[in-house]
């Protein structure tokens, strides 16, 4: 099955630019989503498609795809960015969706 | 606005079995499918299959089948995770989730854009 590897943290100061990546196999001919999931909370849609933004998301939220990686970038990080993010894709080798392993984005 | 309501934490015997609800408000349930999502205790997100609200047809992902039942009440907007003999490691916060799906092929599009909050379902003696 279709695997998406994500780094298991990612440590930024505020005001700085954190990076998040999500690899996977030909992930170029996917559509990627990702979500922010903070303790005790449901995950929160903050990027679909590759790149849009759903309504409410801040603009410093921002998806990309190069190669085998998307990257969720956030500009100019505050305290209340730290959370878990997660990448998703559908997998139509077997109809079904695929969720990275997360990456726990702290504020230092 | 969209809400996604689901029941109260859970605690049930090894063996028992558990029914989460998922009460949808804020738009036409039968237009959206409803996903079903695990988190075991401090892990990822597992998605556990979907049921379309339209036909009541479930589809469950590996690790799903079996035990693990999909059900709708459309005259209340609702949607069940029935879970059967239940295990310890069964022990996770399961959310219920609308998605989005559009295209075709390779560029086809799945996500999820309202989620529910959450029910902690623990499975011990």
């Amino acid at each position: 099955s279709y695997v998406l590897t994500q780094p298991p943290s990612v440590s930024v100061a505020p005001g700085q630019t954190a990076r998040i990546t999500c690899g996977g196999n030909n992930i170029g001919s996917k559509s990627v989503h990702w979500y922010q999931q903070k303790p005790g909370q449901a995950p929160v849609l903050v990027v679909y498609d590759d790149s849009d933004r759903p309504s409410g998301i801040p603009e410093r939220f921002s998806g990309s795809k190069s190669g085998n990686t998307a990257t969720l970038t956030i500009s100019r990080v505050e305290a209340g960015d730290e959370a878990d993010y997660y990448c998703q894709v559908w997998d139509s080798s077997n109809d079904h969706v695929v969720f990275g392993g997360g990456t726990k984005l702290t504020v230092v | 606005q969209v809400q996604l309501v689901q029941s109260g934490s859970e605690l049930k015997k090894p063996g028992a079995s558990v029914k989460v609800s998922c009460k949808a408000s804020g738009y036409t349930f039968t237009t959206y499918a409803i996903n079903w999502v695990r988190q075991a205790p401090g892990q990822g997100l597992e998605s556990m299959g979907w049921i379309n609200t339209n036909t009541g047809n479930p589809t469950y992902a590996q690790g799903f089948t079996g035990r693990f039942v999909f059900s709708l009440d459309t005259s209340v907007s609702t949607a069940y995770l029935q879970i059967s003999s239940l295990e310890a490691e069964d022990t996770a916060v399961y959310y219920c989730a609308r998605d989005i799906r559009y295209g075709s092929g390779t560029y086809f599009k799945y996500y999820f854009d309202y989620w529910g909050q959450g029910t902690l379902v623990t499975v011990s003696s």
